[in-house]
C-alpha cells in the first residue's frame, strides 16, 4: 500500500521556525518529486513547493507566497522529504500536507493525514 | 483570487448528475496543461479523483468523468449519492505564475 505520513507541526510564534517531516511507504521514494501543499482553516488547497528527484536535478519550486522563507529538501536513504519553514507568519497557519506527484503537472497522489501547522503568539 | 475559478456550491438529489466547472485561462488549462480533481470528504486529506484531464485512478468509480474544453474544465459526477457529498476542487499549471494552481473549491451538496 502507497502511504505518505507527515509529522512535526505544532504551535509556534511568529518569526520563528518550525521543520516539518514527511516519510513514504509501498513506493520508491527516490523516483518521484515531493510536494508540500497546504490548506489553512476552512479554506482552499494552496500549493507551496516540490522537489524533484536526484534523477532530475533534485531542484526545488516554491510559491510565491513562501519563496525565501521555506525550503524543502530530501534524504533518499531514508525515504524522508523536509519543509523548513523560517520566519513564520500568522498567514502560514494551515493542515500541511505530503503528496507524491511529478513535477509541475502531475496529479498528486497519495496524500498523508496532514500535519497542523499554527502560528500565534 | 486563483486562477482556477470553481462555483462555491452545487447541489443534486440522489440518482442525479451534476457537474463542476473549473474555467481558467491561455496561460493554464487553454495552454493544454493536465487538470487533475480532488475529492476531499469532511475533515479528511484531498484524494485524487480525476488525473490528466479524463483518467480514473483505480478504484474510483466511473460514475465520475471529467472532461476539458478550450480554457475551461468539467467534472461530472452521475448517479449522486450521498457519500459524495464533499469539497472538490481543480488543479493545472498556470505558466505566467509558474506554479501550481487550484482552484477554490466546490462543495457539493446531496439534497
Amino acid at each position: 500500500e502507497v502511504q505518505v505520513v507527515e509529522s512535526g507541526g505544532g504551535l509556534v510564534q511568529p518569526g520563528r521556525s518550525l521543520r516539518l517531516s514527511c516519510t513514504v511507504s509501498g513506493f520508491t521514494f527516490g523516483d518521484y518529486a515531493i510536494s508540500w501543499v497546504r490548506q489553512a482553516p476552512g479554506k482552499g488547497l494552496e500549493w507551496v513547493g516540490f522537489i524533484r528527484s536526484k534523477g532530475y536535478g533534485g531542484t526545488t519550486e516554491y510559491a510565491a507566497s513562501v519563496k525565501g522563507r521555506f525550503t524543502i529538501s530530501r534524504d533518499d536513504s531514508k525515504s524522508f522529504a523536509y519543509l523548513q519553514m523560517n520566519s513564520l507568519k500568522t498567514e502560514d497557519t494551515a493542515v500541511y500536507y505530503c503528496t507524491r506527484g511529478d513535477d509541475f503537472w502531475s496529479g498528486y497522489y497519495p496524500w498523508g493525514q496532514g500535519t497542523l501547522v499554527t502560528v500565534s503568539s | 483570487q486563483s486562477a482556477l475559478t470553481q462555483p462555491p456550491s452545487v447541489s443534486g438529489a440522489p440518482g442525479q448528475r451534476v457537474t463542476i466547472s473549473c474555467t481558467g485561462s491561455s496561460s493554464n488549462i487553454g495552454a493544454g496543461y493536465k487538470i487533475h480533481w480532488y475529492q476531499q470528504l469532511p475533515g479528511t486529506a484531498p484524494k485524487l479523483l480525476i488525473y490528466d484531464d479524463s483518467n480514473r485512478p483505480s478504484g474510483v468509480p466511473d460514475r465520475f468523468s471529467g472532461s476539458k474544453s478550450g480554457t475551461s474544465s468539467s467534472l461530472a459526477i452521475t448517479g449522486l449519492q450521498a457519500e459524495d457529498e464533499a469539497d472538490y476542487y481543480c488543479q493545472s499549471y498556470d505558466s505566467i505564475l509558474s506554479a501550481v494552481v487550484f482552484g477554490g473549491g466546490t462543495k457539493l451538496t446531496v439534497l
